[in-house]
């Protein structure tokens, strides 16, 4: 089984600060990585697939990149509604990481 | 736009069988080409998915839960569900049906979720 890390666990910044959160796979996923944004109390919100493809309707501010087995999302400047729990997840048996939690 | 509606009882007893049903609207579960997914998420803690469903009723489990999940689907209705065996406290979470993106890679459309409780 494929085991995700993340890094950090929490991260404080503020409005129009960047954000650089990290997740790491266990073994090789090639590209096979999304990431996903929640909010209390709401369902995960898919934000990244394929490593850096953007999903529909998400802003461009949020990018993603890596392969194998580094991979970053990035919030070129944050928004106050982009603080949230952050999640990386990859396809074989669907396994997330642990999430990193973006405060102010 | 699809749109996905948990339901079922918020409290079960230890040891019965959690029972929850996914509504879908939006979208065909019988049409085929789509993965319909459950997944849970533990109190303050990370996601982990329990199996899906696609396409002429075939199904996948996440194997550590694999003996005592089974998820079924009634096409007359446009649902599918989830019944997980010999709960304990272990499997209180809030309990997620969620569709993929495609291929069933990753999970584009979730519904809102539903607490489940396990206790006496």
């Amino acid at each position: 089984e494929v085991v995700l890390t993340q890094s950090p666990g929490t991260l404080s910044l503020s409005p129009g600060e960047r954000a650089t959160l990290s997740c790491r796979a266990s073994q090789s996923v090639a590209n096979h990585l999304a990431w996903y944004q929640q909010k209390p109390g709401q369902a995960p919100r898919l934000l990244i697939y394929d490593a850096s493809s953007r999903a529909t309707g998400i802003p461009a501010r949020f990018s993603g990149s890596g392969s194998g087995t580094d991979f970053t999302l990035t919030i070129s400047s944050l928004e106050p509604e982009d603080f949230a729990v952050y999640y990386c997840q990859q396809r074989n048996l669907f396994t997330f990481g642990p999430g990193t939690k973006v405060d102010f | 736009q699809v749109q996905l509606q948990e339901s079922g009882p918020g409290l079960v007893r230890p040891s019965q069988t959690l029972s929850l049903t996914c509504t879908v609207s939006g979208a065909s579960i019988s049409s085929g080409g789509y993965y319909w997914s459950w997944i849970r998420q533990h109190p303050g803690k990370g996601l982990e998915w329990i199996g899906y469903i696609y396409y002429g009723g075939s199904t996948f489990y996440n194997p550590s839960l694999k003996s005592r999940v089974t998820i079924s689907e009634d096409t007359s209705k446009n649902q599918f569900s989830l019944n997980l065996s010999s709960v304990t406290a272990a499997d209180t979470a809030v309990y997620y049906c969620a569709r993929d993106l495609r291929y069933g890679d990753y999970f584009e459309y979730w519904g809102q979720g539903t607490q489940v409780t396990v206790s006496s």
